[in-house]
């Protein structure tokens, strides 16, 4: 149980392009989802939080209008990188929250490339 | 602020050798730790997790133990194995009601037969 899925699993994109990236909580409902950027080598940081029915919660540094968070229901929160350009190239991961102890399970990560 | 402390990588061990893997954290109040691993081309999987002071997670043979002295969750495993390679990430999560985790910058794990 409690298994994450993102899709596409990879995406190289031109620059100037959007790309929507999508996170689902397969056998679970979560009101919370959080969406993460890995650096090459480095560690994962948090981006935004994703709340179901509402808006987002950006950490201090991330655009919420480059990133755009949608959390439309309690099964699927979707990251469109707007106008995306080479700096974006990254690893995206999400998780969603479940249980007692609010643990968050991580999906398998989206890479994104920008040409 | 709030961070995470991990040796960096890579770590190289020969099968059935002693890991540690150091972690130290700094954090107001009352944080859990957590030790993720990320096996190749995989998505984050929760290790195991120690919520108070003395406690004491176990998982798959793995260890940590959270002391609140040295402000550190050392990972160890007495004998690895070369399926342990791995990428692995210490975290804290702040106390509060908060469901934010903050991760160390991970230690890869390479075991060779």
């Amino acid at each position: 149980g409690a298994v994450v899925s993102q899709h596409p699993s990879r995406v190289i994109c031109k620059s100037g392009t959007s790309v929507k990236i999508e996170c689902r909580s397969l056998d679970f409902q979560a009101t919370t989802m959080f969406w993460y950027r890995q650096f090459p080598k480095k560690s994962l940081m948090l981006m935004a939080t994703s709340n179901e029915g509402s808006k987002a919660t950006y950490e201090q540094g991330v655009e919420k209008d480059k990133f755009l968070i949608n959390h439309a229901s309690l099964t699927l929160s979707t990251l469109t990188v707007t106008s995306a350009h080479p700096e974006d190239s990254s690893f995206y991961i999400c998780s969603a929250v479940a249980g007692a102890d609010n643990e968050q399970f991580f999906g398998p990560g989206t890479r994104l490339t920008v040409l | 602020g709030n961070s995470v402390t991990q040796m960096e990588g890579p770590v190289t061990l020969s099968e059935e050798a002693f890991l540690t893997i150091n972690c130290t954290y700094t954090a107001t109040g009352y944080p859990s730790l957590f030790w993720y691993v990320q096996y190749p081309g995989e998505g984050l999987q929760l290790l195991l997790k120690a919520t108070k002071a003395d406690d004491k997670g176990s998982n798959k043979g793995f260890e940590a133990t959270y002391r609140k002295e040295t402000t550190s969750f050392h990972l160890e495993k007495g004998s690895v194995q070369v399926s342990d390679s791995a990428v692995y990430f210490c975290a804290l999560r702040l106390s509060g009601g908060y469901n934010k985790l903050i991760f160390g910058a991970g230690t890869r794990l390479a075991v060779h037969p």
